[in-house]
């Protein structure tokens, strides 16, 4: 079992470009998520999708875009990235919906934005 | 509204000596409780948790927490650090009904002299 995985590890974007941020697990999870983590801000959520087919904003969704494009798959989208956008995005994933799940973590993607 | 406070945002222990973060949080019924530990370069992985029952709950690589309701606090202990216990540690909330989000504490990076 890979578990969470995230592509690419590390980008570079010019203010303007575009880019998705790809994630797939393998554990037949119901719910998936997005944070970005910032430096003494700890983990915020962008967006998260509860179960296949649904996704609802968290606490920081402007200006991103997210995809729940099968049971495996969660990709969240910077349509025009700003330099406000440099983060390390981390997605996530758990069995069901609740907050008591236990959420499992990707390695993380480092975005810069010139 | 829910929050989650971890008090230190670094912490120095020597190896062998023993450990404590701090966590407090804000919520009006008992929240679901955790904690996660990142490694450098790492995503976040779950230590321990906390649902109900006994207030002492025991996690992997050698940690415990207790959970104090008087004190709204679910503090993480070890009796002796190994260099390897170098990370940041994320105190986390995960609330009842509709809401499917966990909210994270800021963190506290540990650091072991050797």
């Amino acid at each position: 079992n890979a578990g969470v995985t995230q592509t690419p590890k590390f980008q570079v974007l010019k203010t303007g470009q575009s880019m998705t941020l790809q994630c797939a697990q393998d554990m037949n999870h119901n719910s998936m998520y997005w944070y970005r983590q910032d430096p003494g801000m700890g983990l915020r959520l962008i967006y998260y999708s509860a179960s296949e087919g649904t996704t609802d904003k968290g606490e920081v969704p402007n200006g991103y875009n997210v995809s729940r494009l099968n049971k495996r798959e969660f990709s969240l989208r910077l349509e025009s990235a700003a330099p406000s956008q440099t983060s390390v995005y981390f997605c996530a994933s758990s069995a069901n919906r609740g907050g008591g799940e236990t959420q499992y973590f990707g390695p993380g993607t480092r975005l810069l934005v010139l | 509204a829910q929050s989650v406070t971890q008090p230190d945002i670094h912490i120095t222990v020597s190896e062998g000596a023993s450990l404590e973060l701090r966590c407090n949080y804000s919520y009006g019924a008992t929240p679901y409780l955790f904690w996660y530990v990142q490694s450098p370069g790492q995503g976040l992985q779950l230590l321990l948790k906390y649902f109900s029952g006994d207030t002492l709950v025991q996690g992997i690589k050698g940690f415990e927490a207790e959970f104090k309701r008087s004190q709204s606090s679910f503090n993480l202990r070890k009796p002796s650090v190994h260099w390897s216990d170098a990370a940041e540690y994320f105190c986390a909330v995960g609330l009842f009904l509709r809401d499917d989000k966990i909210i994270f504490g800021k963190g506290t990076r540990l650091h072991i002299l050797p």
